[in-house]
Protein backbone atom coordinates (compact mmCIF):
# COMPACT_ATOMS: atom_id res chain seq x y z
CA UNK A 1 0.00 0.00 0.00
CA UNK A 2 1.41 3.06 -0.86
CA UNK A 3 1.99 6.41 1.78
CA UNK A 4 -0.57 8.66 0.23
CA UNK A 5 -3.40 7.57 -2.68
CA UNK A 6 -4.39 10.01 -4.89
CA UNK A 7 -6.68 9.87 -7.54
CA UNK A 8 -4.78 10.02 -11.16
CA UNK A 9 -7.61 11.39 -13.34
CA UNK A 10 -8.30 12.53 -15.46
CA UNK A 11 -10.89 15.21 -13.98
CA UNK A 12 -12.75 17.30 -16.78
CA UNK A 13 -15.27 19.89 -15.84
CA UNK A 14 -17.11 22.89 -17.29
CA UNK A 15 -15.93 25.92 -16.34
CA UNK A 16 -17.82 27.69 -13.05
CA UNK A 17 -18.10 24.00 -11.25
CA UNK A 18 -16.60 23.23 -7.77
CA UNK A 19 -14.24 20.57 -8.10
CA UNK A 20 -12.93 18.28 -5.22
CA UNK A 21 -9.56 16.54 -5.21
CA UNK A 22 -8.53 14.36 -2.67
CA UNK A 23 -5.82 12.17 -1.14
CA UNK A 24 -5.85 9.40 1.55
CA UNK A 25 -2.80 8.44 3.64
CA UNK A 26 -1.80 5.59 6.10
CA UNK A 27 0.65 7.71 8.00
CA UNK A 28 -0.52 8.93 10.99
CA UNK A 29 2.92 11.10 11.83
CA UNK A 30 2.03 13.52 8.82
CA UNK A 31 1.28 16.86 10.27
CA UNK A 32 1.76 19.40 7.36
CA UNK A 33 -0.09 18.70 4.38
CA UNK A 34 0.24 20.56 0.67
CA UNK A 35 -1.30 21.20 -2.48
CA UNK A 36 0.96 22.02 -5.65
CA UNK A 37 -0.35 23.04 -9.47
CA UNK A 38 2.04 21.89 -11.91
CA UNK A 39 1.25 23.02 -15.70
CA UNK A 40 2.47 20.97 -18.61
CA UNK A 41 6.46 20.79 -18.53
CA UNK A 42 6.75 23.04 -15.60
CA UNK A 43 7.60 22.21 -11.75
CA UNK A 44 5.25 22.23 -9.12
CA UNK A 45 3.99 25.12 -7.73
CA UNK A 46 2.93 25.39 -4.08
CA UNK A 47 -0.74 26.48 -4.11
CA UNK A 48 -2.20 25.42 -0.59
CA UNK A 49 -0.51 24.70 2.70
CA UNK A 50 -2.09 23.33 5.95
CA UNK A 51 -0.91 22.11 9.28
CA UNK A 52 -2.77 19.38 10.69
CA UNK A 53 -6.27 19.35 10.72
CA UNK A 54 -8.75 22.19 9.49
CA UNK A 55 -9.68 23.93 6.97
CA UNK A 56 -7.94 27.15 4.86
CA UNK A 57 -9.26 29.38 2.49
CA UNK A 58 -7.02 31.11 -0.07
CA UNK A 59 -9.31 32.89 -2.63
CA UNK A 60 -11.06 30.24 -4.64
CA UNK A 61 -9.39 27.85 -3.33
CA UNK A 62 -10.39 25.58 0.42
CA UNK A 63 -7.95 22.91 1.73
CA UNK A 64 -9.54 20.54 3.99
CA UNK A 65 -7.51 18.14 6.47
CA UNK A 66 -9.38 15.17 8.64
CA UNK A 67 -6.68 13.57 10.43
CA UNK A 68 -9.25 11.43 12.35
CA UNK A 69 -9.71 10.03 8.80
CA UNK A 70 -6.47 10.54 7.27
CA UNK A 71 -8.26 12.34 4.16
CA UNK A 72 -7.20 16.00 2.56
CA UNK A 73 -9.37 17.88 -0.21
CA UNK A 74 -8.78 20.67 -2.19
CA UNK A 75 -12.09 22.62 -3.09
CA UNK A 76 -11.80 25.11 -6.31
CA UNK A 77 -14.62 27.08 -6.82
CA UNK A 78 -15.65 28.95 -10.16
CA UNK A 79 -13.16 27.07 -11.82
CA UNK A 80 -11.26 28.38 -14.85
CA UNK A 81 -9.71 26.88 -17.96
CA UNK A 82 -6.71 28.61 -16.14
CA UNK A 83 -7.44 25.75 -13.59
CA UNK A 84 -6.39 23.03 -15.74
CA UNK A 85 -3.04 21.71 -14.63
CA UNK A 86 -1.99 18.61 -12.81
CA UNK A 87 -2.52 18.95 -8.82
CA UNK A 88 -0.32 16.62 -6.41
CA UNK A 89 -0.73 16.43 -2.59
CA UNK A 90 1.87 16.34 -0.69
CA UNK A 91 2.74 15.67 2.99
CA UNK A 92 5.07 15.82 5.57
CA UNK A 93 5.97 14.96 9.45
CA UNK A 94 8.48 17.13 11.35
CA UNK A 95 11.24 16.26 14.01
CA UNK A 96 12.61 19.64 15.39
CA UNK A 97 15.33 20.69 13.17
CA UNK A 98 15.41 17.97 10.80
CA UNK A 99 14.28 17.71 6.93
CA UNK A 100 11.79 15.20 6.14
CA UNK A 101 11.23 14.07 3.32
CA UNK A 102 7.65 14.89 0.88
CA UNK A 103 5.53 12.42 0.35
CA UNK A 104 3.83 13.09 -2.71
CA UNK A 105 0.78 11.37 -4.67
CA UNK A 106 1.11 10.64 -7.85
CA UNK A 107 -1.42 14.05 -8.98
CA UNK A 108 -4.76 14.13 -10.39
CA UNK A 109 -5.12 15.92 -14.07
CA UNK A 110 -7.41 18.20 -13.81
CA UNK A 111 -9.39 20.16 -17.35
CA UNK A 112 -11.94 22.93 -16.93
CA UNK A 113 -13.31 22.77 -20.22
CA UNK A 114 -14.69 26.14 -21.42
CA UNK B 1 11.77 37.55 -7.61
CA UNK B 2 13.40 34.91 -4.99
CA UNK B 3 13.47 32.07 -6.45
CA UNK B 4 14.98 28.66 -8.44
CA UNK B 5 16.08 28.43 -11.63
CA UNK B 6 17.26 25.21 -13.57
CA UNK B 7 19.20 25.03 -16.48
CA UNK B 8 19.07 23.78 -18.65
CA UNK B 9 15.01 23.61 -19.91
CA UNK B 10 15.71 21.12 -22.16
CA UNK B 11 18.60 18.55 -22.62
CA UNK B 12 19.10 16.22 -25.55
CA UNK B 13 21.96 13.80 -24.97
CA UNK B 14 23.32 10.55 -25.97
CA UNK B 15 23.31 7.10 -24.35
CA UNK B 16 26.13 7.06 -22.32
CA UNK B 17 27.28 9.87 -22.45
CA UNK B 18 27.66 12.36 -19.47
CA UNK B 19 25.67 15.21 -18.45
CA UNK B 20 25.33 17.81 -15.80
CA UNK B 21 22.10 19.77 -15.17
CA UNK B 22 22.30 23.38 -12.61
CA UNK B 23 19.86 24.81 -10.40
CA UNK B 24 20.52 28.09 -8.36
CA UNK B 25 18.12 30.03 -6.05
CA UNK B 26 17.91 33.02 -4.36
CA UNK B 27 16.12 32.02 -1.24
CA UNK B 28 19.01 31.42 0.54
CA UNK B 29 17.47 28.21 1.36
CA UNK B 30 19.79 26.02 3.44
CA UNK B 31 18.62 22.40 1.78
CA UNK B 32 18.10 21.75 -1.79
CA UNK B 33 16.70 18.56 -3.64
CA UNK B 34 17.16 16.73 -6.66
CA UNK B 35 13.91 14.82 -7.98
CA UNK B 36 13.05 12.62 -10.81
CA UNK B 37 9.71 13.16 -12.34
CA UNK B 38 8.13 10.27 -15.39
CA UNK B 39 5.26 10.86 -17.10
CA UNK B 40 2.33 11.06 -15.10
CA UNK B 41 4.32 10.07 -11.96
CA UNK B 42 4.80 11.82 -8.81
CA UNK B 43 8.26 13.22 -8.44
CA UNK B 44 10.90 11.04 -6.81
CA UNK B 45 13.24 11.97 -4.46
CA UNK B 46 17.00 11.27 -5.59
CA UNK B 47 18.88 12.90 -3.00
CA UNK B 48 19.03 16.23 -0.56
CA UNK B 49 21.68 18.51 0.82
CA UNK B 50 20.72 19.87 4.03
CA UNK B 51 24.05 22.27 4.07
CA UNK B 52 26.61 20.62 3.46
CA UNK B 53 25.49 17.52 4.30
CA UNK B 54 24.65 14.86 1.25
CA UNK B 55 21.55 12.48 2.09
CA UNK B 56 21.07 10.12 -0.81
CA UNK B 57 18.14 8.12 -0.91
CA UNK B 58 18.76 4.03 -0.54
CA UNK B 59 17.26 3.14 -4.02
CA UNK B 60 19.04 5.91 -6.09
CA UNK B 61 21.41 4.74 -8.63
CA UNK B 62 24.98 5.10 -8.31
CA UNK B 63 24.79 6.61 -11.89
CA UNK B 64 23.36 9.80 -10.23
CA UNK B 65 25.54 12.32 -8.37
CA UNK B 66 25.23 15.59 -7.16
CA UNK B 67 27.41 18.39 -6.12
CA UNK B 68 27.14 22.08 -4.13
CA UNK B 69 29.88 24.29 -4.44
CA UNK B 70 28.15 26.49 -2.72
CA UNK B 71 24.23 27.74 -0.80
CA UNK B 72 23.11 28.85 -4.11
CA UNK B 73 24.10 26.06 -6.50
CA UNK B 74 23.43 22.60 -6.81
CA UNK B 75 24.26 19.86 -9.71
CA UNK B 76 23.13 17.04 -10.71
CA UNK B 77 25.58 14.72 -12.53
CA UNK B 78 24.49 11.49 -14.47
CA UNK B 79 27.65 9.57 -15.20
CA UNK B 80 26.28 7.43 -17.93
CA UNK B 81 22.52 7.95 -19.48
CA UNK B 82 20.45 5.49 -19.64
CA UNK B 83 16.97 5.19 -21.80
CA UNK B 84 15.46 4.62 -19.06
CA UNK B 85 16.26 8.16 -17.32
CA UNK B 86 14.81 10.33 -19.55
CA UNK B 87 12.49 12.40 -17.40
CA UNK B 88 11.49 15.57 -15.68
CA UNK B 89 14.29 16.64 -13.43
CA UNK B 90 13.01 18.90 -10.68
CA UNK B 91 15.37 20.78 -8.25
CA UNK B 92 13.66 22.14 -4.90
CA UNK B 93 14.58 24.06 -2.16
CA UNK B 94 13.44 24.29 1.56
CA UNK B 95 14.38 25.89 5.20
CA UNK B 96 12.73 24.54 7.50
CA UNK B 97 13.90 25.96 10.53
CA UNK B 98 11.25 28.71 9.14
CA UNK B 99 8.71 26.91 7.43
CA UNK B 100 8.99 23.45 8.14
CA UNK B 101 8.94 21.49 5.14
CA UNK B 102 7.68 23.53 2.60
CA UNK B 103 9.23 22.85 -0.66
CA UNK B 104 9.88 25.70 -3.89
CA UNK B 105 10.89 23.97 -7.20
CA UNK B 106 11.89 25.34 -9.97
CA UNK B 107 10.49 24.79 -13.57
CA UNK B 108 12.64 21.42 -14.27
CA UNK B 109 14.90 20.27 -16.85
CA UNK B 110 13.27 18.18 -19.46
CA UNK B 111 15.79 15.37 -20.20
CA UNK B 112 16.08 13.26 -23.37
CA UNK B 113 18.03 11.04 -24.11
CA UNK B 114 18.80 9.38 -27.67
Amino acid sequence: QKEVEQDPGPLSVPEGAIVSLNCTYSNSAFQYFMWYRQYSRKGPELLMYTYSSGNKEDGRFTAQVDKSSKYISLFIRDSQPSDSATYLCAMSSYYGGATNKLIFGTGTLLAVQP
Amino acid sequence: DAMVIQNPRYQVTQFGKPVTLSCSQTLNHNVMYWYQQKSSQAPKLLFHYYDKDFNNEADTPDNFQSRRPNTSFCFLDIRSPGLGDAAMYLCATSRPQVAKNIQYFGAGTRLSVL
